[in-house]
């Protein structure tokens, strides 16, 4: 596509369930992110994949969180047992070498209640 | 490991006035530096970015950043600031030094709110 996808664009979900945010990517783009944005705040690193390098997932909050990127494309992010304090926007972006800068999707506004 | 400090949470500016967001950086090797901008609700949008070459970059809505290297910083400035250009700013840097391979992973900053009065 175009640009990054997100989906979906909102989810509110029930104190304890688990979750999966889906980022669709930059079509070539190697490599991926995911941040977390609460309201008003700044970005909250959570993991970085890097081609078929081993993910950097030195920013995930706690166990509860994973993410999978399948055949070097799609991501999803997964939130197991989620909590009020998970509520934020979920920002995913790629970028490759050649374009340097990441592009960013629209976000999923995660609401935890 | 690279990092990036944009020491200031708010900066407030008059219609009209220069404005200036602070940034510095700390890489290994030769920085990839970007300025990003977020309107309220929406995501986040590319501005500008240094690469190599001319110090003084140009971008979008008439932002320029100058990169100084003796300095590690990387301010955003404007010449004369619009309300709408009030919003959340965040600046980034990517490590290109030998280390880094073909390592793309880009590290923000806090990021900056830009308030522009009337």
């Amino acid at each position: 596509g175009a640009g990054v996808s997100q989906s979906p664009s909102n989810k509110v979900t029930e104190k304890g369930k688990d979750v999966e945010l889906r980022c669709d990517p930059i079509s070539g783009h190697t490599a991926l992110y995911w941040y977390r944005q609460s309201l008003g705040q700044g970005l909250e690193f959570l993991i970085y994949f890097q081609g078929n390098s081993a993910p950097d997932k030195s920013g995930l909050p706690s166990d509860r969180f994973s993410a999978e990127r399948t055949g070097g494309s799609v991501s999803t992010l997964t939130i197991q047992r989620t909590q009020q304090e998970d509520s934020a926007v979920y920002l995913c972006a790629s970028s490759s070498i050649r374009d340097t800068e990441a592009f960013f999707g629209q976000g999923t506004r995660l609401t935890v209640v | 490991a690279q990092s990036v400090a944009q020491p200031e949470d708010q900066v407030n500016v008059a219609e009209g006035n220069p404005l200036t967001v602070k940034c510095t950086y700390s890489v290994s090797g030769n920085p990839y530096l970007f300025w990003y901008v977020q309107y309220p609700n929406r995501g986040l949008q590319f501005l500008l970015k240094y690469i190599t070459g001319d110090n003084l970059v140009k971008g979008s809505y008439g932002f320029e950043a100058e990169f100084n290297k003796s300095q590690t910083s990387f301010h955003l400035k404007k010449p004369s600031a619009l309300v709408s250009d009030s919003a959340l700013y965040f600046c980034a840097v990517r490590d290109t030094g030998l280390n880094s391979g073909g390592y793309q992973k880009v590290t923000f900053g806090t990021g900056t709110k830009l308030q522009v009065i009337p």
